[in-house]
C-alpha cells in the first residue's frame, strides 16, 4: 500500500499569505494518479487538483498543484478568507489512499 | 448538475448491519464507478471500496474484504454499501463519491462526493 504523508499537519496562516502544502509518497506515484481534495468543516470534499497539477472545474487559479514521483504540493498563492479548510492529497494509481490530512488555520 | 444524494443518518448495535444508499442525477449513472469513502470524526480519508455501475462489479481494500457488499439498481440510479458485523470502530461518516472519468485508474479522482452519512455504532 502506497502510504500518503502530509507535512505540515497544520499550517496557521493570514489571509493574503502564501500556502504551501506537502504530501509524501512511500512509493513513486506516477504524476497523473495524483489528486487533491478541499474539506471544510461539516462537508464533503471537494475536488481541487487531479492528474498532479490540474484544476477542476471552477476551482480559482490561486489553487495550484506541482510535483512527481514521491514529492507533491499544492500552492495556494495568496489565501482567501473561504481557503480556511482541511486539504487532503490521493493518490489513485496503485489501489487508493489518502494523506492524513493538512489543516490551515487563520493566524 | 452532477449531484449525489445519500441516504440519512444510523444508528445501529454491534453486529449488525447498515445499507447506505446513494442517489446519483445529472449524468448517465452507468458510464462512472462509485466509490465509497470513510471518515472518523476528527481523522483522515479511508477508502472502503469501489463498483462499476454497468457490470455490477465491485473490490475493496483487503481490511474491508467480506464485510462490505456494494450493490446499485440502475432503474433509479442508486448505489448502496452495506457494512457487516458492525463494531464501534465502524462509527464514522460514509460518503459516496463519482469517478471522475471513465479511465480507470487513470480518471479516478473522486468527484463529485454525497453530502456524506453519519453512522454511529453504540450499544
Amino acid at each position: 500500500e502506497i502510504v500518503l504523508t502530509q507535512s505540515p499537519g497544520t499550517l496557521s496562516l493570514s489571509p493574503g499569505e502564501r500556502a504551501t502544502l506537502s504530501c509524501r509518497a512511500s512509493q513513486t506515484v506516477s504524476s497523473i494518479y495524483l489528486a487533491w481534495y478541499q474539506q471544510k468543516p461539516g462537508q464533503a470534499p471537494r475536488l481541487l487538483i487531479y492528474g498532479a497539477s490540474s484544476r477542476a472545474t471552477g476551482i480559482p487559479d490561486r489553487f495550484s498543484g506541482s510535483g512527481s514521483g514521491t514529492d507533491f504540493t499544492l500552492t495556494i498563492s495568496k489565501l482567501e478568507p473561504e481557503d480556511f479548510a482541511v486539504y487532503h492529497c490521493h493518490q489513485y494509481g496503485t489501489s487508493l489512499t489518502f494523506g492524513g490530512g493538512t489543516k490551515v488555520e487563520i493566524k | 448538475q452532477v449531484q449525489l444524494v445519500q441516504s440519512g443518518a444510523e444508528v445501529k448495535k454491534p453486529g449488525a448491519s447498515v445499507k447506505v444508499s446513494c442517489k446519483a442525477s445529472g449524468y448517465t449513472f452507468t458510464s462512472y464507478n462509485i466509490n465509497w469513502v470513510r471518515q472518523v470524526s476528527g481523522q483522515g480519508l479511508e477508502w472502503v471500496g469501489w463498483m462499476n455501475p454497468n457490470s455490477g462489479d465491485a473490490g475493496s481494500p483487503r481490511k474491508f474484504q467480506g464485510r462490505v457488499t456494494m450493490t446499485r439498481n440502475t432503474s433509479i440510479s442508486t448505489a448502496y454499501m452495506e457494512l457487516s458485523s458492525l463494531t464501534s470502530d465502524d462509527t464514522a461518516v460514509y460518503y459516496c463519491a463519482k469517478s471522475g472519468g471513465r479511465i480507470i485508474p487513470a480518471e479516478n479522482w473522486f468527484d463529485p462526493w454525497g453530502q456524506g452519512t453519519l453512522v454511529t455504532v453504540s450499544s
